[in-house]
């Protein structure tokens, strides 16, 4: 079985600062990492993914996380948050052998709050 | 392009009261298909998947029951309400690129 601890159920930080989110996995084989980010009252955006490749996958809208094997770690970080990135966010993982659309299990969320 | 569809988009019901939330995918065939529940400070539980029509697979036991009686329409249902059914249910689909979320039914039990 796998689990998702997000050690931080909320984080506020003031805009333009530094964030991370942190994200530790527990599975006994390969994994996918996964983070989706939730506005309010919204479905869940795909953020970022790790398959397999380089450790340290970045999206679109600067935020970033490195898959560290050793640590069981995929912390998620941005160095300058926006107000816009107000949301809540979602760490997961699933099964690699399975195949990267197999079922994905959450951690329990980080509300990012961003203030001026 | 692929896109999914849930509705309502809020709902209200009475403890005994049953349940039918509808969930339609467009613009691919045999996906797999998921509801997840999200309650409070609990984060995401996967409550049913389903890998082709008729397949489901119940992760956890509980008042709810999911169908699939077409490959791209997945329905999550309930006989009799309870409290502890009030959430935000997220119906999803995968591909080899991810998961793609739907929009979410706020449902309450009153």
């Amino acid at each position: 079985a796998q689990s998702v601890t997000q050690l931080d159920s909320q984080v506020p930080v003031f805009e333009e600062a530094p964030v991370e989110l942190r994200c530790n996995y527990s599975s006994s084989v390969s994994v996918y990492l996964f983070w989706y980010v939730q506005y309010p009252n919204q479905g869940l955006q795909l953020l970022l993914k790790y398959l397999s490749g380089s450790t340290l996958v970045e999206s679109i809208n600067g935020f970033e996380a490195e898959f560290n094997k050793s640590q069981t770690s995929f912390h998620l970080r941005k160095p300058s948050v926006h107000i816009s990135d107000t949301a809540e966010y979602f760490c997961a993982v699933s099964d690699a052998g399975r195949g990267s659309n197999y079922k994905l299990t959450f951690g329990k969320g980080t509300l990012l709050t961003v203030n001026p | 392009s692929q896109t999914i569809h849930q509705w309502p988009a809020t709902l209200v019901q009475p403890v005994g009261s049953p349940l039918s939330l509808e969930c339609t995918v467009e613009g691919t065939s045999n996906p797999n298909l998921y509801w997840y529940r999200q309650a409070a400070g609990r984060g995401l539980q996967l409550l049913f998947y389903s890998v082709g029509i008729g397949q489901i697979s119940s992760e956890v036991p509980q008042n709810l029951s999911a169908s699939r009686p077409q490959d791209r329409q997945f329905i999550l249902s309930s006989k009799k309400l309870l409290l502890s059914d009030s959430g935000f249910y997220l119906c999803a689909w995968s591909s080899n690129y991810g998961y793609t979320f739907g929009s979410g039914t706020r449902l309450t039990v009153v």
